[in-house]
């Protein structure tokens, strides 16, 4: 089955710090992979995907069929990054399948 | 246009009452797509629509949950005889085409007492 997993239900990094957001994925067939976002009080919302290979607000991330991963990347955490983040997968009929979500807390 | 807008924004009701909650969507969006949120989960598929078309339902959507889009445009999702399980956020999204970015409402937080 078509499943995302994201194993951490809380990252919490100092302002400055590097993160990583980890999501790994299972899936039959060539994935199509996107991050979401979802700030306080605020609707969910596409932050990247990744064939679009675009850097938003400083955040990357790679696919790594091999180790079926498609972790989030920013070198220098700010405060505004605080947030829910929920690695997604577009399945046949172009539904999303979500991980649990992580919830990163950039301390000051 | 100011994005996709679902109404109420909450509800409370009993167990047992029927609900329906309202989805618009972006307009000329053609895909309009329901899932539910759950406290400590992602969001998980319930149905999709191209224009009025229901093309899929999760096995997550039992025989008392229906949803319609009558003239392609706005949807409904309605629930009977609600259950206290039957308590989650309830979030409409629409895209453009099929593979397009989804653009998600605010949600409707739905709590059965």
């Amino acid at each position: 089955a078509q499943r995302v997993t994201q194993p951490e239900k809380l990252l919490s990094v100092f302002k400055g710090a590097p993160v990583e957001l980890k999501c790994n994925y299972s899936y039959s067939g060539s994935p199509e992979l996107f991050w979401y976002v979802q700030y306080s009080r605020q609707r969910l919302q596409l932050l990247l995907r990744h064939i679009s290979r675009e850097s938003i607000k400083g955040f990357t991330a790679d696919l790594n069929k091999g180790e079926t991963s498609f972790h989030l990347k920013k070198p220098f955490a700010q405060e505004e990054d605080s947030a829910m983040y929920y690695c997604a997968l577009f399945q046949y009929g172009n539904k999303l399948v979500f991980g649990a979500g992580t919830i990163l807390r950039v301390k000051s | 246009d100011t994005g996709v807008s679902q109404d109420p924004r909450h509800k409370i009701t009993k167990r047992g009452q029927n609900v329906t909650f309202r989805c618009d969507p972006i307009s000329e969006h053609n895909r309009l797509y329901w899932y539910r949120q759950t406290l400590g989960q992602g969001p998980e598929f319930l149905t999709y629509f191209q224009n009025e078309a229901q093309l899929e339902k999760s096995r997550l959507l039992s025989d008392r949950f229906s949803a319609e889009r009558p003239k392609g445009s706005f949807s409904t999702l309605e629930i009977q005889r609600t259950e206290q399980g039957d308590s989650a956020m309830y979030l409409c999204a629409s895209s453009l085409r099929g593979r397009d970015e989804q653009f998600f409402g605010p949600g409707t937080r739905l709590t059965v007492l």
